[in-house]
Formats: C-alpha cells, structure tokens, sequence
C-alpha cells in the first residue's frame, strides 16, 4: 500500500459546527502532516506529527486541533470555523521526520467549505 | 531563511514538444533535497522528480529531468515530449537536509502548465 487515504474527500459545514478530516497511511512512515491550500496557491504547512508526537503548529487558530491516534492515522478537528477556512486540506507522511531524499506522500485531500 | 521563486506563473506547450519551467532558491545550506511536485485537477499531489543536493548529477525520471546548477541555486524542470496529461500545476520545493529543523517542506508559488493538442 502506496497510499495516504484522506476521508471525505468533500464537507460542507456551518460555521457553528464540529467535524474532523481523517487521514490514513499504512506504508510505516513515522511522521504525518496536514496542509492548508488556497486555490492556485502552494501549500501551507500547519502541523507536523514526528512518532505520533506534535513536533510543529505553525500558529494554527486553535479552532484546528490535530490528533494522532496511532502511527497510521491522523486526524484533524475542526470548531467555529470561518469562512476564510474553506480550503483544500491535504495530508501527508514521510518515512521519517524530515522527509528526507524520499520527499511526502500526499493524499488528494479534503475539500472544505464553510458556509 | 528558505525561499523558493518560480517566476512563470503560467506555461502552455503544444503537445509532443519540449518545455522547461525555472525554479530558484535561496539557502546558506549546504545539504537539502530538492523536488518537483505535480498537482493536476484532480487536486493529488504527486512527485515527479527529487534531487540531493550533494549530487552533481541531474535526476532523471524518463520525460521528466532538472538541469540542477547549485552555484547558481537554479533548479529547472524540463518536460520532453508534452502530453496532455501533463497539464498540472507544478510546485518546486526545498527542503533542509538537517531532520533538526521539523521536515518542512517550503514550496514555490507554482506554475499552471497547459498541454495543448
């Protein structure tokens, strides 16, 4: 298994709402990563989970809050969010943290918008 | 600090044909790696090509290669023979070799690539 596996791929929500992003990998890598993208713009780092440990939040508003379970899953909560969230949220993993030579794998991504 | 510029924000090649996209970085590394990401529509991100820094020698992924010159911190892609299922947004990306520094990856603005028939 090759893949990272992002669930839904599509969510709508109200501003008043609770909901949370899944992601999934089974290829052993060790640390995890959840972007933000804009359309026509690159990626925006906003955690890294290094042995199941948060090693990074680039000052994410505290209505994200990640969680990683085990080393195959992470999720992404989400609370009182506002429409300037609505994003493509991708989720990554590498085999270390790092990256190193191998670079991330990333899966297709959740389409969010908060209405 | 790492900062990747891509100065074409849009491309089009004509199918069957040669097209090269420009990424330069800058860095007071000395060991990083390097990449070319591919997003198409279908939003998955996907690599195309990586190279280490500590390499002279130019990756090569069949139609895919870089033209990599570290003195000059430049770092092309080069797409041989365009297809249409090429057309994608393609992101150069940095990444410091030290696993100290948290495994960022640091990503240009993009280039929008049409491949057209």
């Amino acid at each position: 298994d090759t893949e990272v596996t992002q669930t839904p791929k599509h969510l709508v929500m109200g501003m008043t709402n609770k909901k949370s992003l899944k992601c999934e990998q089974h290829m052993g890598h060790r640390a995890m990563y959840w972007y933000k993208q804009k359309a026509k713009k690159p990626p925006e780092l906003m955690f890294v989970y290094s042995y199941e440990k948060l090693s990074i939040n680039e000052s994410v508003p505290s209505r994200f809050s990640p969680e990683c379970p085990n080393s195959s899953l992470l999720n992404l909560h989400l609370h009182a969010l506002q429409p300037e969230d609505s994003a493509l949220y991708l989720c990554a993993s590498s085999q270390e943290s790092g990256g190193g030579v191998y670079g991330y794998t990333f899966g297709s991504g959740t389409r969010l918008t908060v209405v | 600090a790492q900062t990747v510029t891509q100065s074409q924000p849009e491309m089009s090649v004509q199918e069957a044909e040669t097209v090269t996209l420009s990424c330069t970085y800058d860095t007071s590394e000395n060991n990083y790696y390097l990449f070319w990401y591919k997003q198409p529509p279908s939003r998955q991100m996907i690599l195309v090509i990586r190279q280490e820094a500590y390499k002279q020698q130019n990756a090569t992924e069949n139609r895919f290669s870089v033209n990599f010159q570290k003195a000059a911190k430049s770092f092309s892609l080069k797409i041989s023979d365009s297809q249409l299922g090429d057309t994608a947004m393609y992101f150069c990306a940095f990444m410091n070799g030290f696993y100290n520094q948290g495994g960022k990856l640091i990503f240009g603005q993009g280039t929008e690539l049409s491949v057209k028939p």
